[in-house]
Order: structure tokens, then sequence, then C-alpha cells
């Protein structure tokens, strides 16, 4: 089946720690995202990759870092720097703009909490 | 500045009423709006979506309703049905699609 995978589903780091959520797609989709979901708020876009090798800051980049070595992995790197970590993480796909429907497909999510 | 506001933030409808949400958007230069419906723990998923070259778009109980010189957009849930009860992202993009902009969301709960 085709489609985008998050791991791990929950995640416990300790304040200090770095910590890396995957993200793979086997959709041959070009554009990738992550967004933070925090509760009561939308979808804040955190990075987003439309070519291997090349990534863009979105509005929250701060205390996060990306690689785009693959055309099907974008993990993103919640570092220590990030003040308030704690969210859940969504991946999403897109395929290339021209002749697509511009749908975004995400994964199920990574529940990241602080302790 | 906030791209994408979206109104109500919760709405609590009967089973077989009309469920309305509503957004409004700054840019002009937006080219695609889609709403997402998102389940407790899950990624939210594409509902239905609409340029701006049509007022109207209709999927079944779902129907999007578009006005460009307003710059507000708003999903229509007919019959809404408890299998309804979700929280309903809108969003809007530019034509190439690299930057999605989201709405708040709105929690909509259809009770029995």
């Amino acid at each position: 089946d085709g489609g985008i995978t998050q791991s791990p589903k929950y995640l416990f780091r300790k304040e200090g720690q770095n910590v890396t959520l995957s993200c793979e797609q086997n959709l041959n989709h070009d554009a990738m995202y992550w967004y933070r979901q925090d509760p009561g708020q939308g979808l804040r876009l955190i990075y987003y990759s439309q070519i291997v090798n090349d990534f863009q800051k979105g509005d929250i980049a701060e205390g996060y870092s990306v690689s785009r070595e693959k055309k099907e992995s974008f993990p993103l790197t919640v570092t220590s720097a990030q003040k308030n970590p704690t969210a859940f993480y969504l991946c999403a796909s897109t395929a290339e703009w021209q002749g697509n429907t511009g749908e975004l497909f995400f994964g199920e999510g990574s529940r990241l909490t602080v302790l | 500045q906030q791209q994408v506001k979206q109104s109500p933030q919760s709405l609590i409808v009967q089973k077989g009423g009309i469920s309305i949400i509503n957004c409004a958007y700054e840019n002009t230069a937006f080219d695609y709006f889609p709403w997402y419906q998102q389940f407790p723990g899950k990624g939210p998923a594409l509902l239905i979506a609409i340029r701006p070259d049509v007022s109207e778009k209709k999927e079944g109980r779902f129907t999007i309703s578009f006005n460009k010189s307003a710059k507000q957009f708003s999903l229509h849930i007919m019959d809404s049905q408890p299998g309804d009860s979700a929280t309903y992202f809108c969003a809007a993009s530019l034509y190439n699609f690299n930057k999605f902009y989201f709405g708040s969301g709105t929690k909509l709960n259809v009770k029995p």
C-alpha cells in the first residue's frame, strides 16, 4: 500500500536531548513537509522540501533541523534548542505541482512528550 | 500574521442538521482551497477542495462555497452524522503547492 509512514508513534524525551522523528513515503512524491500541531491550533509548518538535498524553513523552524538525502525520506530532528517541543508532529507529501491535484498526504503523526 | 482565519473553533450539531464552517484568507494569489478532516490520533485527510474559478463544489453531503470578492470560503455538511465528528481544517496554497497555510481548525461534534 502506498502511503507515508511516521515513526515512532509515541516518543518521550528528557529535557536537553535531541530526538529524530522518521518520515518515509513510497508515493514517489517530490515535496515533503513537517507540521507541528498543538491543541486548539492549526497546523504550523516547520520545514519543507521540494527536491532531494534541498529544503526551506517554514514558519516555526527554530530548534528543528531536517535532511533530505533520499526522495523517500525526510527525517526531523527536534533539538534541545526547541523551547517547547511537546506536540503532535505530522509529516506530509505531495506530488510535483504540474498536473497533480495538490492533495497533501499525511502520515499518522508522532506524539512527542518532553518529561 | 495568520494567512487563513477559521471559525468557529468548535461546533455542536444535531444529527441530520447542517454544519457550517467558515474561513477567510488574505492573499489574493492563493489558488487552491482544500478542506481536511482529522480524526483523533490520526493525520488529516483531504475531504474536498476548490479553485477560485468556481463558486461552489459539491461532493456528496459536503459542499464548499467560495466568495472570491469577499475572500471567504466555507464548508457545509448536509445531513450531519455522528461519524462526521472530527476536526476540520481549511487551507490555502499558491498555484505551485509549495506551501500550504492552514486555519486553526474546527472541532465538530454531531450529537445522535
